[in-house]
């Protein structure tokens, strides 16, 4: 089937550690997302990539870091230098820049706890 | 700058009732509006679009109509369900990224 995965669906994490999360996509998509959602709250996005080897901050880049190395790849790691990661991660695609109308596809998410 | 406002929840109703979502935007320039659906502990799933003014978006008997006067995109539904129990997010589009509204909870009891 085709989609968006995203590994682990739970992780814990003592503080002062890093850990990655994984998305893969078998869409084809040339556009990927990260998004935070904390309780109660909308979605914030923490990076963006319109293209393989390139990426862009989003609105709270700070304390996490990605890569785009494959176009089905998209890991992001939760620095230790991240004061409150404990939240909800989404993972995303879209076939081309949203501004031309394209839709963006989530993930199921991944649950980081930090204890 | 650019933004979306969506009515407070949690939206109680009963079963079969009639269901009003509100969401405003403020954009520059002409954004596509999305409303999203979210169960509980899962991903986001795409409820309806809208990419121009006066375009309908409609999609298991929800409906939202792009309104560029009144910068608004309200979600309805005629006749609601338990399992349209969620919560629900409006967004647009700006640049390259969504922005999203805080989400709005329906709760539906038989």
């Amino acid at each position: 089937d085709g989609g968006i995965t995203q590994s682990p669906k739970y992780l814990f994490r003592k503080e002062g550690q890093n850990v990655t999360l994984s998305c893969e996509q078998n869409l084809n998509h040339d556009a990927m997302y990260w998004y935070r959602q904390d309780p109660g709250q909308g979605l914030r996005l923490i990076y963006y990539s319109q293209i393989v080897n390139d990426f862009q901050k989003g609105d709270i880049a700070e304390g996490y870091s990605v890569s785009r190395e494959k176009k089905e790849s998209f890991p992001l790691t939760v620095t230790s230098a991240q004061k409150n990661p404990t939240a909800f991660y989404l993972c995303a695609s879209s076939m081309g820049q949203v501004r031309s109308g394209n839709t963006i596809y989530f993930g199921e998410g991944s649950w980081l706890t930090v204890v | 700058g650019n933004s979306v406002t969506q009515m407070e929840g949690p939206v109680t109703l009963s079963e079969e009732a009639f269901l009003t979502i509100n969401c405003t935007y403020t954009a520059t320039g002409y954004p596509s509006l999305f409303w999203y659906v979210q169960y509980p502990g899962e991903g986001l799933q795409l409820l309806l679009k809208a990419t121009k003014a006066d375009d309908k978006g409609s999609n298991k008997g929800f409906e939202a109509t792009y309104r560029k006067e009144t910068t608004s995109f309200h979600l309805e539904k005629g006749s609601v369900q338990v399992s349209d129990s969620a919560v629900y997010f409006c967004a647009l589009t700006f640049t390259d990224k969504l922005i999203f509204g805080t989400g709005t909870r329906l709760q539906v009891f038989p």
